[in-house]
């Protein structure tokens, strides 16, 4: 019954691979974002996509790629992983229009990526 | 451009003592705010927020803000707090960009310890 849920919650890789951390929602939102937490917990966020489209890009390498195939999930893909790129990487949705999840953004639990 | 800042990076109370955790913003309209809780290996959960009219909010597990425009505040407080508050605490400020995707600016965060 998870609203926002990812996979996986931990990753472990070496440097210079590409992996890839997925992000479902099942609130019937329009926006996702991904965000990333580093190691002092600070969020920034990175993407955001509404009805499948590409609205915020934040300063992010191009190695980094979201994909949304649907409005449920958003995706991110990441290149040739560097040892700068561990950090806790949070999928959000967002609720649209009306109602008490306007503006409101659901978090999911986080995928802890580990690049050695 | 918009930021939130919190001055506090770890504040220590005891269990049944008050609690009040700072959060000042910068933003050019009417923020839309929030603070979310982040438990140890958690993600985020939504405490409280506020969008507009009375501006001392009510939240989950006992937490209340007050929104002071004034002051450019948005403080978090507790008339008791318990073992279990015991987590990272983010306050964040909600602004739109470009598009119909709404954007939140993170504070940097304070780590609450609960001393029994």
């Amino acid at each position: 019954d998870t609203a926002v849920s990812q996979t996986p919650k931990y990753l472990v890789t070496q440097m210079g691979n590409d992996k890839s951390i997925k992000c479902e929602q099942n609130l019937g939102h329009d926006t996702m974002y991904w965000y990333k937490q580093d190691s002092k917990k600070f969020l920034k966020i990175m993407f955001s996509y509404n009805n499948k489209e590409l609205i915020i890009n934040e300063t992010v390498p191009n190695r980094f790629s979201p994909k949304s195939p649907d409005k449920a999930h958003l995706n991110l893909h990441i290149n040739s992983l560097e040892l700068g790129d561990s950090a806790v990487y949070f999928c959000a949705s967002r609720g649209k229009g009306r109602g008490n999840g306007t503006d409101t953004q659901y978090f999911g639990p986080g995928t802890r990526l580990t690049v050695l | 451009a918009q930021s939130v800042t919190q001055p506090d990076i770890h504040i220590t109370v005891s269990e049944g003592a008050s609690l009040e955790l700072r959060c000042n913003y910068s933003y050019g309209a009417t923020p839309y705010l929030f603070w979310y809780v982040q438990s140890p290996g958690q993600g985020l959960q939504l405490l409280l927020k506020y969008f507009s009219g009375d501006t001392l909010v009510q939240g989950i597990k006992g937490f209340e803000a007050e929104f002071k425009r004034s002051q450019s505040s948005f403080n978090l407080r507790k008339p008791s707090v318990h073992w279990s508050d015991a987590a990272e605490y983010f306050c964040a400020v909600g602004h739109p960009p470009l598009g119909s995707a709404r954007q939140l600016t993170f504070g940097s965060g304070t780590q609450l310890t609960v001393l029994p």
